[in-house]
C-alpha cells in the first residue's frame, strides 16, 4: 500500500509568484484534503476534493485554489503570494463511501517559503 | 477563533509513567474527535479517535476520554514509550463538514529515560 506522497519538499518563491504543489493519494481513497501549517500552530482547512469537485473549503482567499485529477492526485495553486503564505502544506488523502471519512492520511508536507 | 485549544505547549514524562495530553473545544457542533502524533520532517499519523457518543476509546497503549459537558478530550499514554516522543495534535469535525478537521495547536511531549 503506497502511502501519501507530495512534491517537492521544499520551495522557495517570491512574493507576487504563484506555486503549484502536488499530492498523490494513498491508494485506494477517493479524497484529498488541503491543510496549510504556520510556524507553531495546528493545521489548518484550505479545502478538500471528492470525485474531482470541491468538496467543502476553509476561510482562505479565491487566490487559493486546487484540482483531483481522475487518478486522484491533486494540485494546490496559490496565486499572488504574500509572506504570509510561508508554511507547511499538507495533503491528506482518505476514502469516502456514502459518508463522511475523518479519519485522513497525511503526506509529509512541502515547506513553502515566500521571500 | 481558535475552537480546538491545546493549552499545554510541552510535557515531559519519564518512560513507564502516564502522559495525559489535554484539549478543549469550544464549539458543541462538533461530534467526531481525533488524536495525531507527528514527528519532525513527517506529516501527522493518526492515532486514535472517538465519537461523541462515547465516552472513552481504546486503543493498546493510548485512550481517549470524552467529556461532552466541559467540551474537553484528554489522550492518556500508558505506559509511556521514548518512541512516543512527537507533537501530539487534538482535532475536531462535525457532520457535514466535508470531514474538515480543525486542530488544535499541538503539544509536544518528551518521554524521559
Amino acid at each position: 500500500e503506497t502511502g501519501v506522497t507530495q512534491s517537492p519538499t521544499h520551495l522557495i518563491k517570491t512574493r507576487g509568484q504563484q506555486v503549484t504543489l502536488r499530492c498523490s493519494s494513498q491508494s485506494g481513497h477517493n479524497t484529498v484534503s488541503w491543510y496549510q501549517q504556520a510556524l507553531g500552530q495546528g493545521p489548518q482547512f484550505i479545502f478538500q476534493y471528492y470525485r474531482e469537485e470541491e468538496n467543502g473549503r476553509g476561510n482562505f482567499p479565491p487566490r487559493f485554489s486546487g484540482l483531483q485529477f481522475p487518478n486522484y492526485s491533486s494540485e494546490l495553486n496559490v496565486n499572488a503570494l504574500e509572506l504570509d503564505d510561508s508554511a507547511l502544506y499538507l495533503c491528506a488523502s482518505s476514502f469516502i463511501a456514502g459518508g463522511p471519512s475523518y479519519e485522513q492520511y497525511f503526506g509529509p508536507g512541502t515547506r513553502l517559503t515566500v521571500t | 477563533d481558535q475552537q480546538v485549544k491545546q493549552n499545554s505547549p510541552s510535557l515531559s514524562v519519564q518512560e513507564g509513567r502516564i502522559s495525559i495530553l489535554n484539549c478543549d473545544y469550544t464549539n458543541s457542533m462538533f461530534d467526531y474527535f481525533l488524536w495525531y502524533k507527528k514527528y519532525p520532517a513527517e506529516g501527522p499519523t493518526f492515532l486514535i479517535s472517538i465519537s461523541s457518543i462515547k465516552d472513552k476509546n481504546e486503543d493498546g497503549r493510548f485512550t481517549v476520554f470524552l467529556n461532552k459537558s466541559a467540551k474537553h478530550l484528554s489522550l492518556h499514554i500508558v505506559p509511556s514509550q521514548p518512541g512516543d516522543s512527537a507533537v501530539y495534535f487534538c482535532a475536531a469535525s462535525f457532520t457535514g463538514t466535508a470531514s474538515k478537521l480543525t486542530f488544535g495547536t499541538g503539544t509536544r511531549l518528551q518521554v524521559t529515560l
